[in-house]
């Protein structure tokens, strides 16, 4: 499989448990990003690696929430003490260097298929 | 902060029918607006702009960016039931240097096409 990879596709959850979510990247790829899409509203980002080094954290990430990317290939997304509002889809995307091909730009994400979190 | 809004929210229209969708953004440092189709999964990408007034087509649907009114609309013609989904529209941030920057998300525009 060359795409992105998500683990677990879903996560049920009790208020309070701490949860962990894994993104594989497509392996090339020096970027990876995790965004937070709730019902009914576009995915927001959240936080992005360039290798190993996290490069930008949004002000919806709280203390609760800590992401990695130990070794510039995979990375985790922690929430500790869950609650009910941290329900959502979490979207993992890679990226690598841009390229253009006879002037115009290429895409250069890739979306992994999400984790949906329910906390009950 | 960067903001991205899409019109209308929802759109209920009848197979055959055109629809344009629209993106209107506010952005710091501008580099790419993107189009995406979400069906319940991760967001596809339909298309991405970086110039003014340059039209990009892709069978019944295209799409053109204004850098100087700060939008963009999508068409979709022939409308059928198999485009039902969300359009989400989104901005990217310019990160410098060579690689692709954060997005930034419009709330998305629910299209609802019957038979």
């Amino acid at each position: 499989d060359t795409g992105v990879s998500q683990d677990p596709r879903h996560k049920i959850t009790k208020r309070g448990q701490n949860v962990t979510f894994r993104c594989d990247p497509i392996s090339e790829h020096n970027r990876l990003y995790w965004y937070r899409q709730t019902l009914g509203q576009g995915p927001e980002f959240l936080t992005y690696f360039q290798n190993e080094a996290q490069l930008e954290k949004s002000r919806l990430l709280s203390d609760r929430f800590s992401a990695e990317r130990p070794k510039g290939s995979f990375s985790t997304l922690e929430i500790q003490r869950t609650e009910q509002g941290d329900s959502a889809m979490y979207l993992c995307a890679s990226s690598w260097a841009r390229e253009e091909t006879g002037g115009s730009l290429n895409y250069g994400y890739t979306f992994g298929s999400g984790t949906r979190l329910t906390v009950v | 902060e960067d903001k991205v809004v899409q019109s209308p929210l929802s759109l209920v229209v009848h197979e055959g029918d055109t629809v344009t969708l629209n993106c209107s953004y506010e952005v710091t440092n501008f580099r790419s607006l993107l189009w995406y189709k979400q069906e319940k999964k991760a967001p596809t990408f339909l298309f991405m702009l970086t110039s003014s007034g340059i039209e990009k087509k892709s069978g019944r649907l295209s799409s053109i960016l204004d850098k100087k009114e700060l939008f963009s609309i999508l068409n979709i013609t022939a409308t059928q039931t198999g485009d039902s989904a969300i359009y989400l529209c989104a901005v990217e941030d310019d990160a410098g240097g060579t690689s692709y920057g954060k997005l930034t998300f419009g709330q998305g525009t629910i299209l609802t096409v019957h038979p």
